[in-house]
């Protein structure tokens, strides 16, 4: 059984249109993540949600915008796609948000995102 | 303010010996968690290692180990006797509040395990 799964694993799409990243966890974890990997390889927070409430919203262009359903789910929304957001889109979750340090965050296989 | 230092972007290593990947932070928080993950080519971020900045007594995973030096500010991971398949990404994050609890990444070191 996969815990965090993703879909799509790739998207291409043209400049301008609106894409879905839908992210699905098994784990019965409260806490849930968006992060963007860059093309240089970094890392780098976009979005938390504690029991479907948003937490952390870095500063992302508001044409991001994340829903999440229920707990076990948290799907990420991008309107009106630019080049500059091709990209691997991990989704992640975690036991709680702040209940303890040590809790790892698992990541899903990642979403690459190319747009042209 | 949280910020993970990574100074080496590539590293090559002989299969069998041990190799140490560098990682520096600096926070505010009183308390947070080091980790280490492993990213192989095929893409997914694989959990190695975890150190929280009150346990007194290094982590270690196996063939892993963290080098915590808490005055230095340093959470190092040691690998011992690497393995071909150890070729990969590596990156070091911290977790606090200042992070929003999110995991807060280094720029990451390329090891290659040549044979």
């Amino acid at each position: 059984d996969t815990a965090v799964s993703q879909t799509p694993k790739y998207l291409v799409t043209q400049m301008g249109n609106d894409k879905s990243i839908k992210c699905e966890q098994n784990l019965g974890h409260d806490t849930m993540y968006w992060y963007k990997q860059d093309s240089k390889k970094f890392l780098k927070i976009m979005f938390s949600y504690n029991n479907k409430e948003l937490i952390i919203n870095e500063t992302v262009p508001n044409r991001f915008s994340p829903k999440s359903p229920d707990k076990a789910h948290l799907n990420l929304h991008i309107n009106s796609l630019e080049l500059g957001d091709s990209a691997v889109y991990f989704c992640a979750s975690s036991l709680t948000l702040a209940g303890g340090l040590s809790e790892t965050q698992y990541f899903g296989p990642g979403t690459r995102l190319l747009v042209l | 303010a949280q910020k993970i230092t990574q100074t080496q972007p590539g590293m090559f290593v002989q299969e069998k010996e041990a190799v140490t990947l560098d990682c520096t932070y600096d926070t505010s928080d009183p308390s947070y968690g080091l980790f280490w993950y492993k990213q192989p080519s095929s893409g997914e971020m694989i959990f190695l290692i975890y150190q929280g900045s009150y346990d007194q007594q290094n982590a270690t995973e196996g063939r892993y180990s963290l080098n915590f030096q808490k005055a230095r500010k340093s959470a190092n991971l040691v690998i011992s006797a690497s393995q071909l398949g150890d070729s990969a990404m590596y990156f070091c994050a911290m977790r606090g509040a200042n992070s929003g609890y999110a995991l807060n990444f280094g720029k990451g070191t390329s090891l290659l395990v040549t044979p």
